[in-house]
């Protein structure tokens, strides 16, 4: 199972949009509408911030939004804040018969 | 309030075993999927093994399978991660995340994560 394929870097000034994109197979992203995003800053745990390609957990700001087109999925966030800079990291679902979950490889956002 | 711990991890030699463990608290244990992902240095995440909720379902990615074990004593809300034949590139921090089955659950896959343990394979 290869990893989704992700910007290295995105950067944003704040108060501004950016989007992270994660291109994946019609056997990953493409083929179920289970797409979580996660923000992870250095040296701490990932945070779950978008499930089921639009989904936000309780208490993640609704300026966090995901969408998906095909084989593409995306996570946007508007009205960028100094604390948004982090890595970024998506993940699908895969089948339930071989490796389930797949991650993407990261993308780190900085705000300028 | 969920808490995952994670403990086991060290140095190690190439070739070597460890046996990770993940204490898991704030909610009920055996109603979950569980996983282990881990982090190389610098690197991205990557999803390693998991299990069902009574242990009769185990899928690992491919660079562990035949290598590691995962396991779990919902008596003692526990889960383990078993490594042996253990390489360089197997050098990573490892997470314990509250999993699920996206068909059926409400919260998504990996809503909770441990604070992680480091395992250094290297001689």
């Amino acid at each position: 199972q290869s990893a989704l394929t992700q910007p290295r870097s995105v950067s944003g000034s704040p108060g501004q949009s950016v989007t992270i994109s994660c291109t994946g197979t019609s056997s990953d992203v493409g083929g179920y509408n289970y797409v979580s995003w996660y923000q992870q800053h250095p040296g701490k745990a990932p945070k779950l911030m978008i499930y089921d390609v639009s989904k936000r957990p309780s208490g993640v700001p609704d300026r966090f939004s995901g969408s998906k087109s095909g084989n593409t999925a995306s996570l946007t966030i508007s009205g960028l804040q100094a604390e948004d800079e982090a890595d970024y990291y998506c993940c699908s679902y895969a089948g339930s018969y071989h490796s389930p979950w797949v991650f993407g490889g990261g993308t780190k956002l900085t705000v300028l | 309030e969920v808490q995952l711990v994670e403990s086991g991890g060290g140095l190690v030699q190439p070739g070597g075993s460890l046996r990770l463990s993940c204490a898991a608290s704030g909610f009920t244990f055996s109603s979950y999927w569980m996983s282990w992902v881990r982090q190389a240095p610098g690197k991205g995440l990557e999803w390693v093994a998991n299990i069902k909720q009574d242990g009769s379902e185990k899928y690992y990615v491919d660079s562990v399978k035949g290598r590691f074990t995962i396991s779990r004593d919902n008596a003692k809300n526990s889960l383990y991660l078993q490594m042996n034949s253990l390489r360089a590139e197997d050098t990573a921090v490892y997470y314990c995340a509250r999993d699920c089955d996206p068909r059926q659950c409400q919260t998504g896959p990996f809503d909770y994560w441990g604070q992680g343990t480091l395992v250094t394979v290297s001689s």
